[in-house]
């Protein structure tokens, strides 16, 4: 079946330092891959998505690469923000709906 | 409404008693997912509806829990006899379709705690 793995947590970095939160996942097919985040008091939201090998999705300076040959859709910033604090999920679309992963809890310290 | 409603937000409940929570998916989307949240466990899959119809019931727990839902529209999730164990947040999510690979919408959850 669908799984996916991501680095657990917490991650602890200062202000304006690089971020990238590891994630693979195992599949059968050609799955769709996303980031969800959950803003502390907040429901999931979506975060990026890309939907076929090589894609890149982005959005709020995030970024991750769909990657076919080593299975893995990591997340990237260049610079993250006090405001980026929060639980980060990766996730594989099946035919009943989305795998996730346990979340990533992110701490970004000013 | 404009989002996925879930109710109640919170509640607290003694072990052994019944457990109702509501989700009402945004208007128009067919299919609609329950999922539980508990610390330390990521997201765990419960069900999935397409319409009125759950295909796959072998993602609930165990047979105290119990989902529904009708008109295509409103879910209910059933705890029978709660357990200390069943504490989380239990979550839904509306999305157009099932399989489709665009974005699921999550309501902000119903947390449940059992003493």
């Amino acid at each position: 079946g669908n799984s996916v793995t991501q680095m657990e947590g917490p991650v602890t970095l200062s202000e304006e330092a690089f971020l990238t939160i590891n994630c693979t996942y195992t599949a059968t097919g050609y799955p769709s891959l996303f980031w969800y985040v959950q803003y502390p008091g907040e429901g999931l939201q979506l975060l990026l998505k890309a939907t076929k090998a090589d894609d890149k999705g982005s959005n709020k300076g995030f970024e991750a690469t769909y990657r076919k040959e080593t299975t893995s859709f990591h997340l990237e910033k260049g610079s993250v923000q006090v405001s980026d604090s929060a639980v980060y999920f990766c996730a594989l679309s099946g035919d009943d709906g989305l795998t996730f992963g346990k979340g990533t809890h992110l701490i970004i310290q000013p | 409404g404009a989002g996925v409603s879930q109710s109640p937000s919170n509640k607290v409940t003694e072990k052994g008693k019944d457990v109702e929570l509501r989700c009402d998916p945004i208007s128009g989307h067919t299919a609609l997912y329950w999922y539980r949240q508990s610390l330390g466990q990521g997201l765990e899959f419960l069900i999935y509806f397409q319409g009125n119809s759950a295909p796959d019931k072998s993602g609930l727990p165990s047979d105290r829990f119990s989902a529904e839902r009708t008109g295509g529209s409103v879910s209910t999730l059933t705890i029978q006899r709660t357990q200390q164990e069943d504490s989380a947040v239990y979550l839904c999510a509306s999305s157009l379709a099932l399989g489709w690979t665009g974005e699921l919408f999550f309501g902000e959850g119903s947390r449940l705690t059992v003493l």
